[in-house]
């Protein structure tokens, strides 16, 4: 399976916003409302931030909000903050009830 | 809280079987309750799913890695096994394991905090 497609890099300044995308194909992100994100700072675990393509689970700031359209599954942050500055990785269930992640995509708080 | 812990060698030598084990800690049943994940992320790169299994035995796997991946799950010990046979270089990588939730199961939502595997003779 191949993993889905994400930009190398994005980047904002504190308080805009960002979105990174997250392209797969009908088999996967676009046959199901199962895409997930993460959030991953340098040296630590990975953090679920989205779920079900747009449940954020408790605890995860109202500034982040994840969409989907077709294929391609996307996460917003707005009013960037500092603290955002990681690698951001989505996931979604396929056809062949397997899992595959996004290549990553680092966000720089400029 | 729940939280999972990894462990296993550090070092594993080329062509040989690596093993790691997933212990949950905060709710003894909860090994029989959920689905568990396993997770790979090479040196420097992206995450890589390995594979995933329900506490009834049920089993899903990465098609690339199916052939040389085994998973299973001791209730009674609250923890999830993760076996790799013929490993190479290219299965150097810090390895997590995760529970998965959510309607569909889909959510990687607590994690450990990872293991790292070097595969060196």
């Amino acid at each position: 399976q191949s993993a889905l497609t994400q930009p190398p890099s994005v980047s904002g300044s504190p308080g805009q916003s960002v979105t990174i995308s997250c392209t797969g194909t009908s088999s996967d992100v676009g046959s199901y409302n199962r895409v997930s994100w993460y959030q991953q700072p340098p040296g630590t675990a990975p953090k679920l931030m989205i779920y079900e393509v747009s449940n954020r689970p408790s605890g995860v700031p109202d500034r982040f909000s994840g969409s989907k359209s077709g294929n391609t599954a996307s996460l917003t942050i707005s009013g960037l903050q500092a603290e955002d500055e990681a690698d951001y990785y989505c996931s979604s269930y396929t056809s062949s009830i397997t899992w595959v992640f996004g290549g990553g995509t680092k966000l720089t708080v400029l | 809280q729940l939280q999972l812990q990894e462990s296993g060698p550090g070092l594993v030598k080329p062509s040989e079987t690596q093993s790691l084990t997933c212990t949950v800690f905060g709710d003894s049943k909860s090994s029989s309750r959920y689905y568990w994940g396993w997770i790979r992320q090479p040196p420097g790169k992206g995450l890589e799913w390995i594979g995933t299994i329900y506490y009834s035995g049920s089993t899903y796997y990465n098609p690339s890695l199916k052939s040389r991946v085994s998973i299973s799950v001791d209730t009674s010990k609250n923890q999830i096994s993760l076996k790799l046979s013929s490993v190479t270089a290219a299965d150097t990588a810090v390895y997590y394991c995760a529970r998965q939730t959510g309607y569909y199961h889909d959510a990687f939502d607590i994690w450990g905090q990872g293991t790292m595997v070097t595969v060196s003779s």
